[in-house]
């Protein structure tokens, strides 16, 4: 069974650049997240899907970042004009929709905002 | 508001001692625990959960976790560690049904041969 699978792996930016990430979650795995992970800070939701539909985008800065998930597989985040704070790793996850449920990650995306 | 609490950002231990990784977190109701496991340049990886039953729960490679409702804890414990060991862990919380988890900010584990 393939894993999560994201890229690109690596994106170094200049302020004020425009980049996406693509995630492709497991197959079967309906509820799709998206992750930022500052370094040396655990992970911190940024948006959350179940099909197509956003659940939860609450902490996902607005005027910025955007995701979509069109046809309920897979995904793209966006940062419009990056600034340096938006340095982190971007983690992708997916699982079956339940409480408790084991999320399983991609490797992420690293972005290096200079 | 909910939160998870590691206050060891750097653990470092010999290889064959014993290791506690410890784990507090804020929420009043009865949520789902986790422990997940990130190696250098992969993804974090399930190590073990807990929702109910034995407060003991046993995971891979040899990892156990204790859940301590009285003291809202769930310490993570392993009896020998091996250099492979050497990873960020993370505690994490799913309070309630709707597929949200938080994590905590992660303990660097050093193993030293």
């Amino acid at each position: 069974e393939a894993g999560v699978t994201q890229s690109p792996r690596y994106a170094v930016l200049q302020e004020g650049q425009a980049v996406s990430f693509w995630c492709d979650p497991i197959s079967g795995h309906d509820t799709l997240y998206w992750y930022q992970q500052p370094r040396d800070q655990g992970p911190q939701l940024l948006v959350y899907f179940r099909d197509e539909a956003v659940i939860d985008n609450s902490q996902l800065p607005s005027d910025r970042f955007s995701a979509v998930r069109p046809k309920g597989t897979n995904s793209t985040l966006k940062i419009q004009s990056a600034k340096q704070g938006d340095t982190a790793t971007y983690l992708c996850a997916s699982n079956p929709t339940g409480f408790g449920n084991t999320l399983y990650f991609g490797e992420g995306s690293r972005l290096i905002v200079v | 508001a909910q939160s998870v609490t590691q206050p060891d950002a750097r653990v470092t231990v010999s290889e064959g001692a014993s290791l506690q990784l410890r784990c507090k977190y804020s929420y009043s109701g009865t949520p789902y625990l986790f422990w997940y496991v990130q190696y250098p340049r992969q993804g974090l990886q399930l190590l073990l959960k807990y929702y109910s039953g034995d407060p003991v729960v046993q995971g891979v490679n040899g990892f156990e976790a204790e859940f301590i409702k009285s003291n809202s804890s769930f310490h993570l414990r392993k009896a020998s560690v091996h250099w492979s060991d050497s990873a960020v862990y993370f505690c994490a919380v799913s309070p309630n049904s709707n597929n949200r988890i938080f994590f905590g900010d992660g303990t660097q584990l050093v193993v030293k041969p």
